[in-house]
């Protein structure tokens, strides 16, 4: 069956540096994948995403790499500001006609000044 | 403001009762989704639906019920059926357009038991 996994159930950075967040997926018929970022209390918020017919793709401060080969996905954060606190998700969906998204477990990003 | 709107913020259940968690869209989306968040754990699908008065079963739809009667609500009520209700229940919206779009949530139901 499919399963999303993230590598690291943690993650400390200094203010300022470059965050990245990694996540394997099993499903090798997934083509599209989202990160969320989710705060304490509140639900997921969308961060970017990414399909499965490109490698990379960039936000405001943030870029998504798809590697098909390994199936893993990346997530890097520019400039990490205490702001981007956090549990960051991966999800995958699979064949264009299965429109359920499976869930990573979630990384906890904790910025330090 | 456009966005889903889930309410309340907190509920409490006592044994052998049924509760219901209202979520609401202005996002004129095709698509409802309820979901499940335990601590530590990724968001596991109850119930979805595609279109109003259709909904199907998500991975953990046992103990739980749903009714899509208008495109803008999808109420999700957790029966007593359900023996661990304690969770982080969320809910979300997406458009349908044959093509993967992003799933955009709500803030979130709070559920525990008396």
């Amino acid at each position: 069956g499919e399963s999303v996994g993230l590598h690291l159930p943690t993650l400390s950075v200094q203010e300022g540096d470059n965050s990245i967040i990694n996540c394997a997926y099993s499903n090798s018929a997934s083509d599209y994948f989202i990160w969320y970022k989710q705060e304490s209390g509140k639900g997921p918020q969308f961060i970017i995403d990414i399909r499965s017919n490109m490698d990379k793709r960039q936000g405001q401060r943030v870029t998504v790499l798809l590697n098909k080969t390994v199936k893993h996905l990346s997530l890097q954060i520019a400039a990490t500001q205490p702001g981007d606190s956090a549990v960051y998700f991966c999800a995958e969906n699979g064949p264009r006609n299965d429109y359920k998204l499976s869930f990573g477990a979630g990384t906890t990003v904790t910025v330090r000044a | 403001d456009g966005g889903i709107t889930q309410s309340p913020k907190y509920l409490f259940r006592k044994e052998g009762q049924n509760v219901t968690l209202s979520c609401e869209q202005n996002l004129n989306h095709d698509a409802m989704y309820w979901y499940r968040q335990d601590p530590g754990q990724g968001l596991r699908l109850i119930y979805y639906s595609q279109i109003v008065n259709d909904f199907q079963k998500g991975d953990i739809a046992e103990g739980y019920s749903v009714s899509r009667e208008k495109k803008e609500s999808f109420p999700l009520t957790v029966t007593s059926a359900q023996k661990n209700p304690t969770a982080f229940y969320l809910c979300a919206s997406s458009t349908w357009t044959g093509n993967n779009q992003p799933q955009h949530f709500g803030d979130g139901t709070r559920l525990s038991i008396l």
